[in-house]
């Protein structure tokens, strides 16, 4: 079945990078674009960027430009969002998404598991 | 930035009323607008995309609809398994945006 499957929970320290994984299954995965959003505890959902697999052209929401970056490995199938001059603001659960058409702007269908980053000293 | 505004934040209700829950865009967004449910520690569902199409397994009792840059998802008759809350977002352009928020209560 289709399906992303996203890497576990951190806990960094201010000042540090994460990256998280989300590993793309049971369908193509060159033929839509994946997002990154995020939610901080008890908080509503925020896009932060997209990432076309195709041929890597990325975009960014202008609140995280400069320490988000979107990459994709298309040999194994997988995006990697890595944030980073981490502060404890950005303790968050971050998701992963899937476009559900070829196209940037199709609605988001698909969902990871979502990982918890935690930003404490 | 195109600006989501999303109401009520909070909505109290009881199973078998119809709910309304609306977002309002800053500026015209065509139909480039989709609608979430999101439960506790779950990530969030699709509902509606298009403004009004209902995704593929979605009960009929959703439904979206558009009237310029207002949009309204609608619960027909709530089920128990309706209370969660609701998102909406925007795809018409960069960056894309969610709403605050619908909170759906049991009253």
């Amino acid at each position: 079945q289709v399906q992303l499957v996203q890497s576990g929970a951190e806990v960094k320290i201010p000042g540090a990078s994460v990256k998280v994984s989300c590993k793309a299954s049971g369908y193509t995965f060159t033929t839509n674009y994946i997002h990154g959003v995020r939610q901080a505890p008890g908080q509503g959902l925020e896009w932060m960027g997209i990432i076309d697999p195709s041929g890597g052209a990325t975009n960014y929401a202008q609140k995280f430009q400069g320490r988000v970056t979107l990459t994709r490995d298309t040999s194994t199938s997988t995006v990697y969002l890595e944030l980073s001059s981490l502060r404890s603001e950005d303790t968050a659960v971050y998701y992963c998404a899937r476009s559900m058409g070829s196209s940037s702007d199709d609605a988001l269908d698909i969902w990871g598991q979502g990982t918890m980053v935690t930003v404490s000293s | 930035d195109i600006q989501l505004t999303q109401s009520p934040s909070f909505l109290s209700a009881s199973v078998g009323d119809r709910v309304t829950i609306t977002c309002r865009a800053s500026q015209g967004i065509s139909s480039y607008l989709a609608w979430y449910q999101q439960k506790p520690g779950k990530a969030p569902k699709l509902l509606i995309y298009d403004a009004s199409t209902l995704q593929s397994g979605v009960p009929s009792r959703f439904s979206g609809s558009e009237s310029g840059t207002e949009f309204t998802l609608t619960i027909s008759s709530l089920q128990p398994e309706d209370f969660a809350t609701y998102y909406c977002l925007h795809l018409n352009d960069y960056p894309y945006t969610f709403g605050q928020g619908t909170k759906l209560e049991i009253k």
